[in-house]
């Protein structure tokens, strides 16, 4: 299995809802990743996992909330979010968090904030 | 600031030609730079790397060169084809963040 599952692949929700994003992958890697990208944008880092701990949060607002409950799985809650958060949100892992290794990205789930 | 550009955001080339993808980038601690390719509604597929200390790396079609003088990389494709229309981003990494930083993005449309 050489793939990062990301469920759902769409996703529409009320400013007042509370979902769950979901990535998951079974290549025996030790970092996950989420990335933000809006449209006619380039892919934006938000959340590194390294060994099932955050790593690195890049200022991201509270609302989203990430979640690491095993080394396969990596969640992103969302609550209250804003139209503007409207966006295709990537998972991605690597052997391990650093520059040499090669990353692998899941299709996305493309969000939608009404 | 952006770190990572690729100041033409679009190219269209003749199938069985090259196609020749530029990045530039700032922070000369970058060590690492890999290009993806996007098709809509998909996540970025890897498509090659290079480390900083090398100026080339091939796979197949695929070749990246990397000036870091210049702290310019470029991707070319040989010979195009009809399939690799995409957008094409540059990434670039440094340290042991596992950080990627990544360009604009260049949509590449190859003719039939």
């Amino acid at each position: 299995d050489t793939e990062v599952t990301q469920t759902p692949k769409h996703l529409v929700m009320g400013m007042t809802n509370k979902k769950s994003l979901k990535c998951e992958q079974h290549m025996g890697h030790r970092a996950m990743y989420w990335y933000k990208q809006k449209a006619k944008k380039p892919p934006e880092l938000m959340f590194v996992y390294s060994y099932e701990k955050l790593s690195i949060n890049e200022s991201v607002p509270s609302r989203f909330s990430p979640e690491c409950p095993n080394s396969s799985l990596l969640n992103l809650h969302l609550h209250a979010l804003q139209p503007e958060d409207s966006a295709l949100y990537l998972c991605a892992s690597s052997q391990d968090q650093g520059s040499d290794y090669g990353y692998t990205f899941g299709s996305g789930t493309r969000l939608t904030v009404v | 600031d952006q770190q990572v550009k690729q100041n033409s955001p679009s190219l269209s080339v003749q199938e069985g030609r090259i196609s020749i993808l530029n990045c530039d980038y700032t922070n000369s601690m970058f060590d690492y730079f890999l290009w993806y390719k996007k098709y809509p509604a998909e996540g970025p597929t890897f498509l090659i790397s290079i480390s900083s200390i090398k100026d080339k790396n091939e796979d197949g079609r695929f070749t990246v060169f990397l000036n870091k003088s210049a702290k310019h990389l470029s991707l070319h494709i040989v010979p195009s084809q009809p399939g690799d229309s995409a957008v094409y981003f540059c990434a670039a990494s440094g340290g042991n963040t596992g950080k990627l930083i990544f360009g604009q993005g260049t949509t590449l449309q190859v003719k039939p």
